[in-house]
Formats: structure tokens, C-alpha cells, sequence
């Protein structure tokens, strides 16, 4: 059972368009963190969200981090080709260090 | 940088045979972590490591095991493969229990023939 819904499963659009990539859970998260993987390539970290409510940017991407700590969002401002790749939601909840995964969006982008 | 390498990119294995993966991740990192990649699934936890010698159980243990001799360096066995463990098998690792972020290996994409 996935604790972590991501929606949309795929997003094929054309660059220079936005787009917004949804984490939801029933969950409470200590933290939250968005990862991108390309094909054949382990995930890469982009971000961690710690504050309910906090937003963070990173040059055309923009996470936020829900009050409750229960969901999250990631946006695409201006999307480039070099931003196609799975982009995956994870959350804390433990001490351990162990994260529950979301099974990711494929997101395409076309030039 | 961290770097957390992978002994094999693709493996070909026969039913039944017992499987070793190999990862090695080079920044003193306590933590270490396997994971397996399905399409629709996500990533889901095998096993992982806090420390040398140390392991727990994670949301699909069954069918593997794990050993750490070394800090750096985290293996899974798997027993007696079958072909419903073809998969993606991705290697992670993370500082201490404090810090959640976690570095990944470029994976072993592994075939059960």
C-alpha cells in the first residue's frame, strides 16, 4: 500500500509551459523531500521541505510543503526538455532515517 | 560529492540461483539502504543498515538478506532468485538518523531468466 499518492502518473507537455506535480498522503511527515531520476540513473535529491507551509525555490521549480505536513507540491515554471525525467515524492516519518516513497511522475517535455 | 557505486548496471540471472549485489558508497555514510523499482510501484524498501553489523527489515524483506561487514559497503543476497524478483535494485545511502536525505547508486537492473 503506497502511503504517498502522486498524481499525475504522466505529463507529457511542450517547453515553456507549466506544470504541477501533486504528493498527498493521510500521513503526517516530519519531512518531505522531491527527488528526479533519469532513465538508467539513480534518483537525485532536489529538495527537502521541513516546515508545514514552507516553500522553497529552486530556479524554475517551486516546492511547497502543506500546513499539515501531509502533502506537498512540486511546479514547473517555463519547462524545459532538460526537465523530462520521474520525479518522486518522499516522506519521513521515522527515526530511523527510512523514507516512504511515492511511485513517481513521468513528466516529458517536447521542444 | 557522495559517490554510492553499484557492482553490476545489468545483471542476467537463472531461477534459482543465489544473487549477490554489491554497493559501496565512499563518504562514511551510517546509514545504507536497498531498494527495489517497479513500474506503478515506486520505490519499495528491502532492508537497510544504521550501522556495521546492523540491519532491519524493510516493507518487502522476503525472499533476500542483507550483510554489512564494512561501513562502506552493503550487499543483498538473494537466496534463491525467482523470476518475480526481476526488477530495478537500487542502492542509497544517508548520513545518521537525523539527516533523511538520501544518495542513490545508479542501480542494477536485474533479469530472472
Amino acid at each position: 500500500t503506497q502511503l504517498l499518492e502522486q498524481s499525475p502518473q504522466f505529463l507529457s507537455i511542450q517547453e515553456g509551459e507549466n506544470l504541477t506535480v501533486y504528493c498527498n498522503s493521510s500521513s503526517v511527515f516530519s519531512s518531505l523531500q522531491w527527488y528526479r531520476q533519469e532513465p538508467g540513473e539513480g534518483p537525485v535529491l532536489l529538495v527537502t521541505v521541513v516546515t508545514g507551509g514552507e516553500v522553497k525555490k529552486l530556479k524554475r521549480l517551486t516546492f511547497q510543503f502543506g500546513d499539515a505536513r501531509k502533502d506537498s507540491s512540486l511546479h514547473i515554471t517555463a519547462a524545459q526538455p532538460g526537465d523530462t525525467g520521474l520525479y518522486l515524492c518522499a516522506g519521513a516519518s521515522d527515526s530511523w532515517g527510512k523514507l516512504q516513497f511515492g511511485a513517481g511522475t513521468q513528466v516529458v517535455v517536447t521542444p | 560529492d557522495v559517490k554510492v557505486t553499484q557492482s553490476s548496471r545489468y545483471l542476467v540471472k537463472r531461477t534459482g540461483e543465489k544473487v549477490f549485489l554489491e554497493c559501496v558508497q565512499d563518504m562514511d555514510h551510517e546509514n545504507m539502504f536497498w531498494y527495489r523499482q517497479d513500474p506503478g510501484l515506486g520505490l519499495r524498501l528491502i532492508y537497510f543498515s544504521y550501522d556495521v553489523k546492523m540491519k532491519e527489515k524493510g516493507d518487502i524483506p522476503e525472499g533476500y538478506s542483507v550483510s554489512r561487514e564494512k561501513k562502506e559497503r552493503f550487499s543483498l543476497i538473494l537466496e534463491s532468485a525467482s523470476t518475480n524478483q526481476t526488477s530495478m535494485y537500487l542502492c542509497a545511502s544517508s548520513r545518521d538518523r537525523g539527516l533523511y536525505e538520501q544518495y542513490f547508486g545508479p542501480g542494477t537492473r536485474l533479469t530472472v531468466t
